[in-house]
């Protein structure tokens, strides 16, 4: 049982670097989120998708890319890292909205140098 | 502005009794999520609430008062294991959650 998967764990990236983050689910979910977490503040949603070839902004999407390649897979992409995205990436899906829980991917933690 | 209002940390002792509030002020209101989340790993989720009340589940209750705008997520017969931290969302009307910025909770022997 995989559940929510996303690459990579860790990644120390210089200023100006991009990179991608790959999270895929196995749950047959059409939700799937991207969120960033900080020391102090409550997660905050980068981007989301509803289903295959749909996506939307949140609440940070500035300096931010996604794409939902599939319904398995939604990536996130970093086009010129600055070092304020230093923070821990968590992928989620979600079956629906409404009283449905959201499953994690275990983070992925970006230093930004 | 949406707000979402937890202790930072609290403490307990091992086998007690240890009640998390959380209060919100969101745009319309679709539900309040309690999720754990132990240290350096991803959250779980815990419970929802979308009417008054109080839901029971094993160990873990949370409550409910839509008219107070407040959540509280009580844990009994507290075991090492629960050390973590415990992140209280709430869903608005444009079903965005509103996440808090989480309570750590510290068990003691």
């Amino acid at each position: 049982n995989a559940g929510v998967t996303q690459t990579p764990k860790f990644r120390v990236l210089k200023t100006g670097q991009s990179m991608t983050l790959l999270c895929a689910q196995d749950m047959n979910h059409e939700y799937m989120y991207w969120y960033r977490q900080d020391p102090g503040m409550g997660l905050r949603l980068i981007h989301y998708s509803v289903g295959e070839g749909t996506t939307a902004k949140g609440e940070v999407p500035d300096g931010y890319n996604v794409s939902r390649l599939n319904k398995r897979e939604f990536s996130l992409r970093l086009e010129s890292a600055a070092p304020s995205q230093t923070s821990v990436y968590f992928c989620a899906s979600s079956e629906g909205i409404m009283n449905t829980e959201a499953f994690f991917g275990q983070g992925t933690r970006l230093t930004v140098v | 502005g949406q707000n979402i209002d937890q202790p930072t940390e609290m403490t307990a002792t091992e086998g007690a009794i240890v009640q998390i509030n959380c209060t919100y002020q969101t745009s319309g209101f679709n539900g309040l999520f309690w999720y754990q989340q132990h240290a350096g790993e991803a959250p779980t989720f815990l419970s929802y609430n979308v009417l008054d009340g109080l839901e029971e589940k094993g160990r873990f209750s949370s409550f409910l008062s839509r008219s107070k705008g407040y959540s509280y997520l009580l844990l009994k017969e507290l075991q090492m294991k629960d050390s973590a931290s415990y992140l209280c969302a709430a869903l608005d009307s444009n079903y965005q959650l509103i996440w808090g910025a989480g309570t750590k909770l510290i068990i003691k022997p």
